[in-house]
């Protein structure tokens, strides 16, 4: 199994629809992050968490929502979805301390139509 | 080279040549790189990295170089193989110890 899962792995939905993205690790790190991948660009961050019950704004969390209610689970909603949040959506975890790099799940390629 | 803009840079090599990939990275704080590959529809996937004490470190046929004083990160892939096609991304850790990315490189290899 992988070490950081995320599901759906592809998803399309309608404007203004409630969705959830999971991320779940089994790496046993403290810190998760979620950010946002648009076609020729790079990373851009939408939140992370450093513990459970701790989370952060990034630099593009409008829209967005998170929870994490456990060490292994970090959970991306978007509350209304619209066409420009479609984009490729990648969970990472890092190590202790921080001073690690960072093991991206696989991504979820969403599309809102 | 590596840029942090709206577009890919795109870098063209022959199969067996060796490759280039240049970062400019912005902290001279910081003290960690990274360097990621991320192939079409895969998450990025860890290279290799560097701590600041050092300025070359070498994988398999891949070595990451930098240079502290001009804040620049180069990561060399010898005898370029088609399977190295992906878009590749520098990463520095910055106060918190996050990573920032840069834009990333578009590394096409021509058989």
């Amino acid at each position: 199994d992988a070490d950081v899962t995320q599901t759906p792995r592809n998803r399309i939905t309608k404007t203004g629809k409630r969705i959830m993205l999971e991320c779940s690790q089994t790496k046993g790190h403290d810190r998760m992050y979620w950010y946002r991948q648009d076609p020729g660009l790079g990373l851009r961050l939408i939140y992370y968490s450093f513990d459970v019950k701790d989370i952060n704004k990034g630099e593009i969390s409008d829209g967005y929502s998170v929870s994490r209610q456990a060490q292994a689970k970090f959970s991306l909603s978007l509350e209304s979805a619209i066409p420009n949040q479609t984009a490729l959506y990648f969970c990472a975890t890092q190590g202790p301390a921080g001073q690690d790099g960072y093991t991206f799940g696989s991504g979820t390629r969403l599309t809102v139509v | 080279g590596e840029s942090v803009g709206l577009h890919l840079p795109t870098l063209s090599v022959q199969e067996g040549d060796n490759s280039i990939i240049n970062c400019a990275y912005s902290n001279s704080a910081s003290d960690y790189f990274i360097w990621y590959k991320q192939e079409s529809g895969k998450g990025p996937q860890f290279i290799i990295d560097i701590r600041s004490n050092m300025d070359k470190r070498q994988g398999q046929r891949v070595t990451v170089l930098l240079n502290k004083t001009v804040k620049h990160l180069s990561l060399q892939i010898a005898a370029t193989q088609p399977g190295d096609s992906a878009v590749y991304f520098c990463a520095e850790n910055n106060a918190g110890n996050m990573l920032t990315f840069g834009g990333g490189t578009r590394l096409m290899v021509k058989p």
